[in-house]
């Protein structure tokens, strides 16, 4: 069983369109982070969110953590072709040193 | 600011043939390391994490290990190689908020 789930898998949109990727667990987390990867690249982290209901904003992504800490979504405005990538989110498992990464989302924005 | 080294970018290896990927960090002191691999472009999955030099722990058994011989050097080894190691594989230091990730080594074994 997969801890943290996202959806969609892949998802192909028109430069300009705005959209949103979703990260599920059945599990409450004291915080959360989104990464981008491009291909042949590491991950680059994005942002962390801690606190149930946060929104934080990064140009065009709005980044939101759930009220009850077990999900965030990842809303891009007037998506732009250097926005493509694989969107990865990730949880610290408590007690440890360890991340763990959800399934991930990739993302094609065509020009 | 700190930094992490990754090497080599692409690596094309025999079945049955030794492996060696190095990673280092520099701009920090004792950080923690970790070697994921990622299989099709897709989640990471975490092979081996080290909190000092000389302590490993290894998350999935495997035909891998790792070494840790100075506070800010990681080392992925392996004897001899299977072509189930194929993959990316990324190096990645944090120090308690998220991850820093090497640009990793794509490892094809033939």
């Amino acid at each position: 069983t997969q801890l943290l789930e996202q959806s969609p898998q892949f998802l192909s949109i028109q430069e300009g369109e705005n959209l949103t990727v979703y990260c599920n667990s059945s599990s409450v987390f004291s915080s959360l982070q989104w990464y981008r990867q491009e291909p042949g690249e590491g991950p680059v982290l994005l942002v962390t969110v801690v606190t149930g209901g946060e929104v934080k904003k990064l140009k065009r992504l709005t980044f939101q953590f759930g009220d009850a800490r077990k999900d965030s979504s990842l809303h891009i405005t007037a998506a732009q072709p250097g926005d493509t990538g694989l969107y990865l989110c990730a949880v610290g498992r408590s007690g440890t040193y360890k991340y763990i990464f959800g399934t991930g989302t990739r993302l094609k924005v065509l020009a | 600011s700190q930094t992490i080294h990754q090497w080599p970018a692409t690596l094309v290896q025999p079945v049955g043939s030794p492996l060696s990927l190095e990673c280092t960090v520099e701009g920090t002191s004792n950080p923690n390391l970790y070697w994921y691999r990622q299989a099709a472009g897709r989640g990471l999955q975490l092979l081996f994490y080290s909190v000092g030099i000389g302590q490993i722990s290894s998350e999935v058994p495997q035909n891998l290990s790792a070494s840790r011989p100075q506070d800010r050097q990681f080392i992925l080894s392996s004897k001899k190689l299977l072509l189930s190691d194929s993959g990316f594989y990324l190096c990645a230091w944090s120090a308690g908020d998220g991850y820093t990730f090497g640009s990793g080594t794509r490892l094809t074994v033939v």
